[in-house]
């Protein structure tokens, strides 16, 4: 039971490049969220997924897209990645009803230059 | 929606005193609240959580929080730290809507010396 994971785990981008990074969860989990991390701000969401076949805008959710692949995979697209999009980016996942917490995947670390 | 302010940014502690990490969230009818952990260079894992019934929740690591519903506030104290729990720790609350999202405070880096 590996929990939810997240590849790649480093990524170096040039401006205008794009990327997709990959989440997926073992838990059978209904919902699943992406964050991303900056000093200070604490953890801002980008997009969630309530459930298979749903997605929806967070807090963030400009220059990124998102595709619930399954009830297990949720990926985040960056189309042309920007400096401001460094940061480092969670995945999360929830089981459902009145279990509302979330369990987190170690994150991807990604740089724009 | 809701909202969450953890007030110290740092917190630095000798190893075996005892700490408190302060957090205030905006009031409303229902609200879960919820502690997590991040060691350095991983995913956040989950301390305690507040739903409803005993306002002190008891978590791992020898961690605890107190409900304070007429201070709006959600605390997190333990009464003897160790070097391991260094990390930084945040606090957050469940959004009452469809997609039960958390919303978290900026985050209360602990630093424990020997």
């Amino acid at each position: 039971n590996a929990g939810v994971t997240q590849t790649p785990k480093f990524q170096v981008l040039k401006t205008g490049q794009s990327m997709t990074l990959q989440c997926a969860q073992d838990m059978n989990h209904n919902s699943m969220y992406w964050y991303r991390q900056d000093p200070g701000m604490g953890l801002r969401l980008i997009y969630y997924s309530a459930s298979e076949g749903t997605t929806d805008k967070g807090e963030v959710p400009n220059g990124y897209n998102v595709s619930r692949l399954n009830k297990r995979e949720f990926s985040l697209r960056l189309e042309s990645a920007a400096p401001s999009q460094t940061s480092v980016y969670f995945c999360a996942s929830r089981a459902g009803g009145h279990l509302y917490e979330q369990y987190f995947g170690p994150g991807t670390r990604l740089t724009v230059t | 929606a809701q909202s969450v302010t953890q007030l110290d940014s740092q917190v630095p502690v000798f190893e075996e005193a005892p700490v408190e990490l302060r957090c205030n969230y905006s009031s409303s009818v229902s609200v879960y609240l919820f502690w997590y952990v991040q060691y350095p260079n991983q995913g956040l894992q989950l301390l305690l959580k507040y739903l409803s019934g005993s306002t002190l929740v008891k978590g791992i690591n020898g961690f605890e929080a107190e409900f304070n519903k007429s201070q709006t506030s959600f605390h997190l104290r333990k009464p003897s730290v160790h070097i391991s729990d260094t990390a930084e720790y945040f606090c957050a609350v469940r959004q009452n809507n469809a997609g039960n999202m958390l919303t978290f405070g900026g985050g209360t880096r602990l630093m424990v010396k020997p």
